[in-house]
Formats: C-alpha cells, structure tokens, sequence
C-alpha cells in the first residue's frame, strides 16, 4: 500500500536532546508530507519534501527523502516539552495523503 | 485551528440514533475531506470532495453518508451506528486535491457509539 510507516511507535526524550522519526513507504510517492498531533485534535503540517529533494529544514525541523529506498526521517534538534506529540508521515499520490499511525513523541521536561 | 472547525466537539449516540457532524472551512479552499482516526490504526480517508462533487468514496459502510452542499461546508450524517464506529473523525480542507497541497484539519469530532 502507499501507507506511511512511521518508526518507532513510541519515543521518549530528555528537553534539548535531538528527536528522529522514521518513515517508510511501498510505493512511488509524488510528495511525502509530515503533519503532527496533539493528542485528540487535529494535525498540523509541518513539511513537504519534494519527490526530487533529498532535504529540507525548517526552524528546528529537518527532513530527509531516500527514493531509493523509499524511507523518509524527520528530525527535531533541541526538542522542548512544547513538541510533546504525534508525528505522521503522509507519502503523496497523484491526489490523496495516506498516513500510518505515527510516533508518540514525549519530551521529559 | 479557526481556519477548520468542526461540532459538536463530543458526541455520545446509540445505535439506533441517527446524529450528523459538521465542518466548516473559512479557507477558500474547493476540497474537503473526511478522516476516521482509531487507535492504533492508520488514518483512514473516507471521503473527498473536490468543487462539492465526491470524488472518492473508500467503501464507507452505508451508514456514513457525507452531504457538501457548498464549498465550504461538509457534512457526515450518521445512522445506525456500531460500537466500532467510536473514533475521531477528522475533516480536513485543501485548495485542490494533488497530493502537492497541504491539508488543513479541524479539531475533530470524538464519537462515541454504546
């Protein structure tokens, strides 16, 4: 399926230390985007990374694209309390956004 | 989170209760969508609407019955509902469909069926 896989499930940090997500994915993608969740609301986007990029950053957000081996990371450098959430990868198709189920990020204050 | 908004917030219904939820983008966006989110299942897109014509349905129950009587509005009519129909259902707003836009989500609704 062009579902995302985010890895791991779950992921608990100390404040200012880094945060990685990882992503993988079956199928061609246009795009990937990554979106996140507090808990019981609505996602919020963060990134779109184009099929042809291999990077892009944005404030403390950095985010990687492989095709070749169809996987995706989204970094978070010196995580705060306040990015206490759920990370989504959503890989792209021709119309539609197809999510996983997230990594549960918990920053220890 | 006042660009998509979505009521009521909470909702507790029976199973022979027919109950209707409701979205609102003030965007200008011309696609709408449906999400139900489970626990520890993927997200899972139900409906999108594109110009208030749907565009795809993923073999939703009969039971779901979306209306978008504009481009601003979207609605999930409920009934008969299963116990396994308790979920978050997200709606979500876009200017097109592509898979290049970003999608804008409201607050969700949280049901609950008994």
């Amino acid at each position: 399926s062009q579902q995302g896989e985010e890895d791991p499930q779950a992921l608990s940090i100390q404040e200012g230390e880094n945060a990685t997500m990882n992503c993988s994915y079956k199928t061609s993608i246009n795009n990937l985007q990554w979106y996140r969740q507090n808990s019981g609301r609505g996602l919020v986007h963060l990134i779109l990374i184009r099929s042809n990029e291999r990077e892009k950053h944005s404030g403390r957000l950095r985010v990687t694209l492989d095709t070749s081996k169809k996987s995706s990371s989204l970094l978070i450098t010196a995580s705060r309390a306040a990015d206490t959430a759920s990370y989504f990868c959503a890989p792209t198709g021709a119309n539609n956004l197809f999510f996983g189920t997230g990594t549960r990020l918990t920053v220890i204050p | 989170e006042t660009g998509v908004t979505q009521t009521p917030r909470h909702l507790v219904m029976g199973m022979t209760n027919k109950k209707s939820l409701k979205c609102e983008q003030h965007l200008g966006h011309n696609a709408m969508y449906w999400y139900k989110q489970s626990a520890k299942k993927p997200l899972e897109l139900m409906f999108v609407y594109s110009l208030e014509e749907r565009v795809e349905n993923n073999s939703v129950p009969s039971r779901f019955s979306p209306e978008c009587p504009n481009s601003s509005h979207l609605f999930l009519h409920l009934h008969t509902l299963q116990p396994e129909d308790s979920a978050l259902y997200l709606c979500a707003s876009s200017q097109g469909t592509g898979g290049i836009n970003e999608q804008f989500f409201g607050p969700g609704t949280r049901l609950t069926v008994l």
